[in-house]
């Protein structure tokens, strides 16, 4: 059963706020992905850990912080957002990063909206 | 550059058959995969290609030509339901998932 969730489904939160998007997987996959998606465009890569440690970071600004402490679970901290920030965020985990035919399966995504 | 085209939107009929198109040019080429966005809703997989020729899976087929730099995912016996974004991703050489922009599938009844 491929299963990621992701709380919370909605967040509105202020430019002074910090809030923290969480996410878990109990697939056994090793590498989590944390993606950004703007109405009618494709899921943008933020940041990919792969066994428990940051492998990539997209030139993401320091307001988001991503944290996985442990195999199954993987957060992102949001800090002094802006509007702009106001996305979906997805939330993905697959088997292992690096791999051919690595498929991603997503979460259902937090609605965060920055006012 | 790394690029990957689809067509923005397309109209089919319930119970026809619709063929979306990808074509795609990158760094390397690691396999093809296809995913379906309903609105408001995260992707969800539908397929993945690495060899050339056509892989069936229900009302969904998926085809690849490597040396065209070419993909389409093939929808029969169209529903309702089916209403949705497909997107095509490339993963480069670097095992790095390159996205087109997505198709916007209508189904008219």
């Amino acid at each position: 059963d491929t299963e990621v969730t992701q709380t919370p489904k909605h967040l509105v939160m202020g430019m002074t706020n910090k809030k923290s998007l969480k996410c878990e997987q109990h697939m056994g996959h090793r590498a989590m992905y944390w993606y950004k998606q703007k109405a009618k465009k494709p899921p943008e890569l933020m940041f990919v850990y792969s066994y428990e440690k940051l492998s990539i970071n997209e030139s993401v600004p320091s307001r988001f912080s991503p944290e996985c402490p442990n195999s199954s679970l993987l957060n992102l901290h949001l800090h002094a957002l802006q509007p702009e920030d106001s996305a979906l965020y997805l939330c993905a985990s697959s088997q292992e990063q690096g791999l051919s035919g690595n498929t991603i399966y997503f979460g259902e995504g937090s609605w965060l909206t920055v006012v | 550059g790394q690029n990957i085209d689809q067509p923005t939107e397309m109209t089919a009929t319930e119970g026809a058959i619709v063929q979306i198109n990808c074509t795609y040019q990158t760094s390397g080429f690691n396999g093809l995969f296809w995913y379906q966005q309903h609105a408001g809703e995260a992707p969800t997989f539908l397929s993945y290609n690495v060899l050339d020729g056509l892989e069936e899976k229900g009302r969904f087929s998926s085809f690849l030509s490597r040396s065209k730099g070419y993909s389409y995912l093939l929808l029969k016996e169209l529903q309702m339901k089916d209403s949705a974004s497909y997107l095509c991703a490339v993963e480069d050489s670097n095992y790095q998932l390159i996205w087109g922009a997505g198709t916007k599938l209508i189904i008219k009844p």
